[in-house]
């Protein structure tokens, strides 16, 4: 059974710092992997998607990186600025059959002015 | 302005109660879906459907119902069977094409739905 999980739970960062978030997922063989943004109290934004034939995907001061075969992605936020305190979650999908997905419990990023 | 719209936003159910939550996609969507959200949890996926009159049960379908009559809607019903109903719920809606290309499309999600117990 597929496991998504986030660490760390929670992180504090001055403005203006570069960082790494990761997920970390139990069966390599996924179709292809999201990382959302949630702010308090609404749903989610879709920031990246990366497909499993992908390496990487950069949206402006995001990039997202996916390593299948050891299970993992990051997201790297650069020049971190207090608008990007958020919840971010990544999500995979597990194969080309069902439009299921399966989500990570999240990192909550504040950065801090 | 395309979207996802759910409502209401706040939702109080009494004990024995059946309520239901609404979720409007206007994006031509094929797939939606149904997440519940706790706090300090991740998003764990109730029910979704691919097609029209066509659903699947997610990993915790116990206690809901849906429907998918049309393409545009998929409201989640949540019954006095669900123990625990208190939480936050969001609808979602991805689908397969861009133009020509065959390859996923980032899900979208409404602001969400919050159901307490009185």
């Amino acid at each position: 059974k597929q496991e998504v999980t986030q660490i760390p739970a929670a992180l504090s960062v001055p403005e203006g710092e570069n960082l790494v978030l990761n997920c970390s997922f139990t069966d390599s063989a996924i179709y292809n992997l999201q990382w959302f943004r949630q702010d308090p109290g609404k749903g989610l934004t879709s920031l990246l998607l990366i497909q499993s034939s992908q390496r990487e995907q950069t949206s402006g001061r995001l990039n997202a990186s996916l390593d299948k075969s050891s299970g993992r992605s990051t997201l790297y936020i650069a020049a971190s600025q207090p608008g990007d305190s958020a919840t971010y979650l990544c999500a995979v999908r597990q194969d080309s059959g069902t439009y299921k997905y399966i989500f990570g419990t999240g990192t909550r990023l504040k950065v801090l002015a | 302005d395309g979207g996802i719209t759910q409502s209401p936003k706040y939702l109080f159910r009494k004990e024995g109660q059946n309520v239901t939550l609404s979720c409007e996609q206007n994006l031509n969507h094929d797939a939606m879906y149904w997440y519940r959200q706790d706090p300090g949890q991740g998003l764990r996926l109730i029910y979704y459907s691919q097609i029209v009159n066509d659903f699947q049960k997610g990993d915790i379908a116990e206690g809901y119902s849906v429907s998918r009559e049309k393409k545009e809607s998929f409201p989640l019903t949540v019954t006095s069977a669900q123990k625990n109903p208190t939480a936050f719920y969001l609808c979602a809606s991805s689908t397969l094409r861009a133009g020509t290309v065959i390859a996923d499309q980032p899900q979208h999600f409404g602001d969400g739905t919050r159901l307490s117990i009185l």
